[in-house]
C-alpha cells in the first residue's frame, strides 16, 4: 500500500558535522510535507514544512529539499549539536480535504561529541 | 498560553477495565487529533475532529471512542482495555488554515496488564 517510508532507521553524526535524514513517499499527489521532531519522552516538534510548489525551504541550520520526479525528501542539519539527538520524522499530507498528515516511520539521529 | 495538555502521564491498566485520557488546549485551534505510538515506531492515526460536534476515524479506531462537545477538549475513551492497546498516547492540535502545522502534547503512557 501507499506509505510515508525512510530510506535509513539509524543515523550517527559527529558533532559539527552536517546531517541529512531522507524520507519517500509514495502519492505523487501529496502536496505538503513536514518534518518533526521527537525527543525521548516527549511529544513531537515542528521542525519546517514544505508545499510541493517549492523544491527547497531553509530554516534555522535546517534545510528541506523536495524531489517530486523521484518523491524523495530530506531534512539537512547543519553543524549538527548534542541536542539534535532525536527521532526525525517526516509526514505528509495527502489531498483530500481534510485527510491528516501520515506520518513516516522515524530515523533515529544520534550526534557523537 | 499552556497549549496542549494531556493528563495522565502515565496509568496502568488492567485488562477489561475503562479509562479517559484527557486532552485540553488553549489555542482556539478548530483540528484535534489522537495517536498511538508503540516502541520505535511512528505515530498512527486513532481519531480526529475537525471542530466541536464533529469526529471521524482515523487508521486504527477500534477500541476507542472520542467526542467533542467544546473546542478545547478532546478526551479519548478507552472501553475493556487490552494488552494490544499498551502504548503512548498523543493529543496533537492546528489550526484550519493555510499552515497544517500541528501542536503535540507531551502523551499519555499506558500499560495494559
Amino acid at each position: 500500500g501507499e506509505s510515508v517510508g525512510l530510506h535509513l532507521p539509524t543515523l550517527s553524526v559527529q558533532e559539527g558535522d552536517n546531517s541529512i535524514i531522507n524520507c519517500a513517499y509514495s502519492n505523487s499527489a501529496s502536496d505538503y510535507f513536514i518534518w518533526y521532531k521527537q525527543e525521548s519522552g516527549k511529544g513531537p516538534q515542528f521542525i519546517i514544512d514544505i508545499r510541493s510548489n517549492m523544491d527547497k525551504r531553509q530554516g534555522q541550520r535546517v534545510t528541506v529539499l523536495l524531489n517530486k520526479t523521484v518523491k524523495h525528501l530530506s531534512l539537512q542539519i547543519a553543524a549538527t549539536q548534542p541536542g539534535d539527538s532525536a527521532v526525525y520524522f517526516c509526514a505528509e499530507m495527502r489531498p483530500s480535504g481534510n485527510t491528516p498528515l501520515v506520518f513516516g516511520k522515524g530515523t533515529r539521529l544520534s550526534v557523537i561529541a | 498560553n499552556a497549549g496542549v495538555t494531556q493528563t495522565p502521564k502515565f496509568r496502568i491498566l488492567k485488562i477489561g477495565q475503562s479509562m479517559t485520557l484527557q486532552c485540553t488546549q488553549d489555542m482556539n485551534h478548530n483540528y484535534m487529533y489522537w495517536y498511538r505510538q508503540d516502541p520505535g515506531m511512528g505515530l498512527k492515526l486513532i481519531y480526529y475532529s475537525v471542530g466541536a460536534g464533529i469526529t471521524d476515524k482515523g487508521e486504527v479506531p477500534n477500541g476507542y471512542n472520542v467526542s467533542r462537545s467544546t473546542t478545547e477538549d478532546f478526551p479519548l475513551r478507552l472501553e475493556l482495555a487490552a494488552p494490544s492497546q499498551t502504548s503512548v498516547y498523543f493529543c496533537a492540535s492546528r489550526f484550519r488554515g493555510l499552515s497544517y502545522e500541528q501542536y503535540f502534547g507531551p502523551g499519555t503512557r499506558l500499560t495494559v496488564t
